[in-house]
């Protein structure tokens, strides 16, 4: 089973600054099969990023995803206030056929 | 507009058997797209249960397999999630959600039923 680590925990950012949140994977992991997921408090997640670096229907472009193997990124290029969120990377494993999630970053207002 | 609905017993007691059902609409469950189930204890994070396509193949989570069972009803346009033996570490938000266009991924999403496993 791959195991997804996502850094920082907790990251501590302004209204426009740039937010760069980082997932790392046990194994090598194809891009097709990593995704991004937003959340806010009381929420069901929305998916961001697909493919790890395509963003789904309707997603700003201030959001990108990029990486390959075991390191990828989501970048915020410039902060608005609703996006202060927990963040989720996700992959999907072939042998057995699971996803798994990584623990997630709590991207909170300095 | 595709929208998922999940539904069922918010009270479940431990050693029983949780049960939900996701309602679709705006799409088919025979659309050919994957339909899942992912939880999230209080506070904590996402965890994938399993999916189930509409031919009735499905996939598990290894830590859950023995006791999810996972199905679907193409005539009610619904899926459903049944996990037995239930203790409090199965206290969650249960959500369903449906394959994203593009595959590999979930959107859109229900939102969320919380079940407590508490007598």
């Amino acid at each position: 089973e791959i195991v997804l680590t996502q850094s920082p925990g907790t990251l501590s950012l302004s209204p426009g600054e740039r937010a760069t949140l980082s997932c790392r994977a046990s194994q090598s992991v194809r891009s097709t099969y990593l995704a991004w997921y937003q959340q806010k408090p009381g929420q069901a997640p929305r998916l961001l990023i697909y493919g790890a670096s395509s963003r789904a229907t309707g997603i700003p472009d201030r959001f990108s995803g990029s990486g390959s193997g075991t390191d990828f990124t989501l970048t915020i290029s410039r902060l608005e206030p609703e996006d202060f969120a927990v963040y989720y990377c996700q992959q999907y494993g072939s042998s057995p056929p699971m996803y798994t999630f990584g623990q997630g970053t709590n991207l909170e207002i300095k | 507009q595709v929208q998922l609905q999940e539904s069922g017993p918010g009270l479940v007691n431990p050693s029983g058997t949780l049960s939900l059902t996701c309602a679709v609409s705006g799409d088919s469950i025979g659309s050919g797209k994957w339909w899942s189930w992912v939880r999230q204890p209080p506070g904590k994070g996402l965890e994938w249960i399993g999916e189930i396509y509409h031919s009735g193949s499905t996939n598990y989570n290894p830590s859950l397999k023995s006791r999810v069972t996972i199905s679907v009803d193409k005539s009610k346009n619904q899926f459903s999630l049944r996990l037995s033996s239930v203790t409090a570490a199965d206290t969650a938000v249960y959500y369903c959600a449906r394959e994203g266009t593009s595959g590999y991924s979930y959107g859109p999403w229900g939102q969320g039923t919380l079940v407590t496993v508490s007598s």
